[in-house]
């Protein structure tokens, strides 16, 4: 059981370019969830989805798009990198249930130079 | 709003000592409360968690009781371990329809450190 998968795990980029970080579960969660982890700042929500076709956005989502267009895949895209968006980023998924726990990737270290 | 409030860090201990991380939080309705550890490089994994007030989760020694009358979910563990040392994170989730349906809340993360 794979549970959840990001790729890539480290990424290099220069300012302006675009990309698209992957997740994917294979749990048959409703909810899958994007987050940014940063020194001192805990874990900060970019965007969520609460199932296929539906997404929001969460604390912080300037400069970054989703789309859930099956249950499995959740990516998230930089539309222009800037160097404010090097972190640390996970994709998290679970079962939408009260008392249910999120599943995280492995995270993936972005560095915008 | 809801919201987690956890103790600052770093928090450095000696082998075999007793850790407190203290974790209060606000919620709108009946929160589930969690515990998540971050080993280094790692993504978080799920440490304990409960569901309703007065139950305790445990887990690899580590312990805490879900206490409504003072909204805390303190984490403690008797004696810890240099393979304890990680970043812990108290989160809540709470029982909604909506915008907040099966999103967690987290606080932001406590720094363990503990030397031999």
């Amino acid at each position: 059981n794979a549970g959840v998968t990001q790729t890539p795990k480290f990424q290099v980029l220069k300012t302006g370019q675009s990309m698209t970080l992957q997740c994917a579960q294979d749990m048959n969660h409703e909810y899958m969830s994007w987050y940014r982890q940063d020194p001192g700042m805990g874990l900060r929500l970019i965007h969520y989805s609460v199932g296929a076709g539906i997404t929001d956005q969460g604390e912080v989502p300037n400069g970054y798009n989703v789309s859930r267009s099956t249950t499995e895949d959740f990516p998230l895209r930089l539309l222009s990198a800037a160097p404010s968006q090097t972190s640390v980023y996970f994709c998290a998924s679970s079962p939408t249930g009260a008392g249910t726990e999120a599943f995280f990737g492995q995270g993936t270290r972005l560095t915008v130079v | 709003g809801n919201s987690v409030t956890q103790m600052e860090g770093p928090v450095t201990l000696s082998e075999e000592a007793f850790l407190t991380i203290n974790c209060t939080y606000t919620a709108t309705g009946y929160p589930s409360l969690f515990w998540y550890v971050q080993y280094p490089g790692e993504g978080l994994q799920l440490l304990l968690k409960a569901t309703k007030a007065d139950d305790k989760g445990s887990n690899k020694g580590f312990e805490a009781t879900y206490r409504k009358e003072t909204t805390s979910f303190h984490l403690e563990k008797g004696s810890v371990q240099v393979s304890d040392s990680a970043v812990y994170f108290c989160a809540l989730k709470i029982p909604s329809r909506g915008s907040t349906l099966g999103r967690l809340y987290f606080g932001r993360g406590t720094q363990l450190t503990v030397w031999p």
